[in-house]
């Protein structure tokens, strides 16, 4: 069964550290396309990161660019998200996602997992 | 960066009613649109892509139609487990990958 499920939430102070993991079963991760996406509470979806196929491209949201690093573990089948110098407004649930056939829709989500930024 | 407008940010309507949900780019993502459906404590799931195809296991009471800057999400014969936010996403120009605000579908 295709799944996906987020580890690594949690509590953390302003400008602390953090990482997040998706494990990934029933697909192979260099096979897809990735992203998180993260919801803050009460609010609409952002999309914050990006990654290619092989790992090698990578995007993200002005609004994280330079504090946080998208990368895959193929070894352990896990897309990892680490974010630094976290600010209050990266509170939000993140979701991992799976791209459909190329980088378009979101076929695939995981449960998300809740980060919160608060000292 | 495409932003996507959606109306009205909620509808209310009956249970057997039809709903109709817009959606509008600021700028042409030709058919490269979808739409997802959200209930609370939950992840989104995808309902549409390419603008009017059904994802697998999506009722065909879900329809998507719609090219270039305007796009409509029709759910007939509203059940009760349609009551949700339903989100539409471009992907035609990223990144970054854009989300309307969401439509709130309540009774």
């Amino acid at each position: 069964q295709v799944q996906l499920g987020e580890s690594g939430g949690g509590l953390v102070k302003p400008g602390g550290s953090l990482r997040l993991s998706c494990t990934v079963s029933g697909f192979t991760l260099s096979d897809s396309y990735m992203s998180w996406i993260r919801q803050a509470p009460g609010k609409g979806l952002e999309w914050v990161s990006h990654i290619s196929l092989n790992g090698r491209v990578t995007y993200y949201a002005d609004s994280v660019k330079g504090r946080f690093i998208i990368s895959k573990d193929t070894a352990r089948n896990s897309l990892d998200l680490q974010m630094s110098s976290l600010r209050a407004e990266d509170t939000a649930v993140y979701f991992c996602a799976r791209h459909t056939f190329g980088p378009d829709a979101f076929d695939i989500w995981g449960h998300g997992t809740l980060v919160t930024v608060s000292s | 960066e495409v932003v996507m407008t959606q109306s009205p940010a909620t509808l209310s309507v009956s249970p057997g009613d039809t709903a109709t949900l817009s959606c509008r780019a600021s700028q042409s993502v030709n058919r490269k649109l979808a739409w997802y459906q959200q209930k609370p404590g939950q992840a989104p799931r995808l309902l549409i892509y390419d603008a009017s195809a059904r994802a697998t296991g999506v009722p065909a009471r879900f329809s998507g139609s719609g090219s270039g800057t305007e796009f409509t999400l029709t759910i007939n014969s509203l059940r009760s487990e349609d009551f949700a936010v339903y989100f539409c996403q471009q992907y035609s120009v990223w990144p970054p990958w854009t989300f309307g605000h969401g439509t709130k579908v309540e009774i």
